[in-house]
């Protein structure tokens, strides 16, 4: 079946590193996809959203790139602070405006100061 | 604007008995997604309600779970007769229109249940 999934569970960085995160997904028809931050014992928040128009966006210290040809996600953290420390979801949502969106399983990105 | 809200936040039930779920979208949200995750994996869909309705419960056991959103009122995930396998985290998410990349689902700090 179609699924989302990520390359690394837990990913180990230090304070002021880059941090890329990435995801594979098996859904060509996906035409919108969204980051997410997840800290201990809270919901999911909106980090940043790509459509498959586009295959950079940037935000602030993140940028979200899209390689449509090999179905891949990836979300880099610039300067990568102990805040950040968290999991991180990847979602996609499928053509025709589908509202439903498909979780990956998620990285737990552990910075250390 | 409080945001999504949810409670419980937790709740512990013993095998048999009900579990009642509540949600509460942000202001001006008429749009509700129920989610439930399991440790170390990602959300899994159940219901998605627009007031009064149920518009899918695709993602949604047949057997003794069921949902509303009242015309007045949270909206309420209901588990009746609850296993051990339903221990996980549910969580709540609302949009002012059909999410998508248009309106952006908002999510709850969740309510972790755990049966005993």
């Amino acid at each position: 079946g179609e699924s989302v999934g990520l390359h690394l569970p837990t990913l180990s960085v230090q304070e002021g590193d880059n941090s890329i995160i990435n995801c594979a997904y098996s859904n060509s028809a996906s035409d919108y996809f969204i980051w997410y931050k997840q800290e201990s014992g809270k919901g999911p928040q909106f980090i940043i959203d790509i459509r498959s128009n586009m295959d950079k966006r940037q935000g602030q210290r993140v940028t979200v790139l899209l390689n449509k040809t090999v179905k891949h996600l990836s979300l880099q953290i610039a300067a990568t602070q102990p805040g950040d420390s968290a999991v991180y979801f990847c979602a996609e949502e499928g053509s025709g405006g589908s509202y439903i969106p498909t979780f990956g399983r998620g990285t737990s990105l552990i910075v250390h100061p | 604007n409080a945001g999504v809200m949810q409670n419980p936040r937790h709740l512990v039930r013993r095998r048999g008995q009900e579990a009642r779920l509540r949600c509460s979208p942000m202001k001006g949200h008429s749009h509700v997604y129920w989610y439930r995750q399991l440790p170390e994996e990602g959300l899994k869909f159940m219901v998605y309600l627009q007031k009064e309705n149920i518009i899918d419960e695709s993602g949604m056991p047949k057997e003794r779970f069921s949902a509303e959103f009242p015309k007045e009122g949270p909206s309420i995930l209901r588990i009746q007769q609850v296993v051990r396998g339903d221990s996980a985290a549910y969580f709540c998410a609302s949009s002012e229109g059909v999410a998508g990349a248009y309106n952006e689902q908002f999510f709850g700090p969740g309510t972790r249940l755990t049966v005993l």
